[in-house]
């Protein structure tokens, strides 16, 4: 348990709304990770963040954003959500400097209708 | 981008035997990272590997990388229902710092009694 929290674990919402999908952690990890799981593609990285308002597009970012204004919370936003964004959305932490390890949060099951 | 294939995509033992699964990449490997799922579930770190040749074992499981193949193998020995689920090899095809993943579609392991 490397100390990961997503909120919320499920969220049913309509097309064009716009959504917001925390994570969490608690043990000061620098790095920080959205990902999707999608049935025939695996996981798809969205955005990632490797410090306080440092953050980077990762291989699926269209349609996304993200912030980290402090060092626990990255924050996932679907500006105007789409059927296609219908997903399962992964969190995950680098766990240390010298450490490439990641650690996924228990993930956050979006519909959008 | 990286594509990472794995082989197989489903596989049923019997329990007590032993089984490899395999995970091939397009690209060079700079760290290849195993992960377990269940369905409805996060993912479970096993192991990563970042170096030609290494191998690590995490109870009854042992994954090796071939960095000249560009291949990773998961073996697991002496299966038990308790090793059901989806495995999931993931790569870091850039390396530096950024540590960003690419995953393949996984391998659906099933366990019979």
């Amino acid at each position: 348990d490397a100390g990961i929290t997503q909120s919320p674990r499920h969220k049913v919402t309509e097309t064009g709304t716009p959504v917001t999908l925390r994570c969490h952690q608690t043990e000061n990890h620098r790095y920080m990770y959205w990902y999707r799981q999608d049935p025939g593609h695996g996981l798809r990285l969205i955005h990632y963040s490797y410090g306080v308002k440092d953050t980077d597009k990762g291989e699926v970012s269209d349609g996304y954003s993200v912030s980290r204004s402090k060092t626990e919370d990255f924050l996932l936003t679907l500006e105007s959500a789409t059927s296609s964004q219908t997903s399962v959305y992964f969190c995950a932490i680098r766990s240390g400097t010298n450490s490439y390890e990641q650690y996924f949060g228990p993930g956050t099951r979006l519909t959008v209708t | 981008s990286q594509e990472l294939e794995q082989s197989p995509q489903s596989l049923i033992v019997q329990e007590g035997k032993n089984l490899t699964i395999n995970c091939t990449s397009s690209k060079t490997l700079y760290g290849l990272y195993w992960y377990k799922q269940k369905y409805g579930e996060g993912l479970i770190f096993l192991m990563m590997l970042q170096k030609g040749g290494e191998e690590k074992s995490h109870e009854k499981i042992t994954a090796k990388l071939d960095e000249k193949k560009q291949q990773s193998s998961l073996h697991i020995t002496a299966s038990q229902p308790s090793h059901a689920g989806i495995y999931l090899c993931g790569a870091d095809s850039q390396g530096g710092g950024g540590n960003k993943l690419t995953f393949g579609t996984g391998t659906q392991l099933k366990v019979e009694l």
